[in-house]
């Protein structure tokens, strides 16, 4: 069945460098995208999003790329912190039947960030 | 409260009890959602109200789920006669309208985490 995926179930990286975590999806009906942070104990937290009718967005450290062609998603965060430490979930909107409120998760990437 | 609100946050039953997960949304929004998160996974969707009624409860795995939200704020996910399956955290989340990309943003509580013994 149509799916949402991750490459890498886990990321390890230094305190101070950049992480990208990435995401492959298989419907190319989905029209919009979102990451998610998920602490442990804790529900998931919206962190940034993007239509598709965009290929990059840009947050406060974060920024997601879009590829459709290849039906990929990535999310890069600069300079990371201890604080980021969590799992990562990227969801998309599958847009069956018109809904536009409906999210389908990847299974998520755990990040753990070396101080 | 400022943020979704979920009790209890632990319930630990038997096989073949009836559980009820209460979720308790940010003032104001009319979208709430039910998600379940299974151990290491991401969470899948239950079931979608706006306003009182469920707009689409097409996510719920059989009858003996059942959710509801009489007046449009609270809403009460009812599980019957639970089965060791049914071991998860649910989430419950709201947004200020239904949409994604016109309601905006889903903000989640911190889930009830079920256990069946």
């Amino acid at each position: 069945g149509e799916s949402v995926g991750l490459h890498l179930p886990t990321l390890s990286v230094q305190e101070g460098d950049n992480s990208i975590i990435n995401c492959a999806y298989s419907n190319s009906a989905s029209d919009y995208f979102i990451w998610y942070k998920q602490e442990s104990g804790k529900g998931p937290q919206f962190i940034i999003d993007i239509r598709s009718n965009m290929d990059k967005r840009q947050g406060q450290r974060v920024t997601v790329l879009l590829n459709k062609t290849v039906k990929h998603l990535s999310l890069q965060i600069a300079a990371t912190q201890p604080g980021d430490s969590a799992v990562y979930f990227c969801a998309e909107n599958p847009n069956s039947g018109g809904s536009n409120y409906k999210l389908t998760f990847g299974k998520g990437t755990l990040l753990t960030v070396n101080p | 409260g400022a943020g979704v609100s979920q009790t209890p946050s632990n319930k630990v039953t038997e096989k073949g009890k009836y559980v009820e997960l209460r979720c308790d949304p940010i003032s104001g929004h009319t979208a709430l959602y039910w998600y379940r998160q299974s151990l290491g996974q991401g969470p899948e969707f239950l079931i979608y109200f706006q306003g009182t009624g469920a707009a689409d409860d097409s996510g719920l795995p059989n009858d003996r789920f059942f959710a509801v939200r009489p007046e449009g704020s609270v809403s009460t996910l009812k599980i019957q006669r639970t089965e060791r399956g049914d071991s998860a955290v649910y989430l419950c989340a709201s947004s200020l309208a239904g949409g994604l990309l016109t309601g905006g943003e889903l903000f989640f509580g911190e889930g009830s985490r079920l256990t069946v013994l």
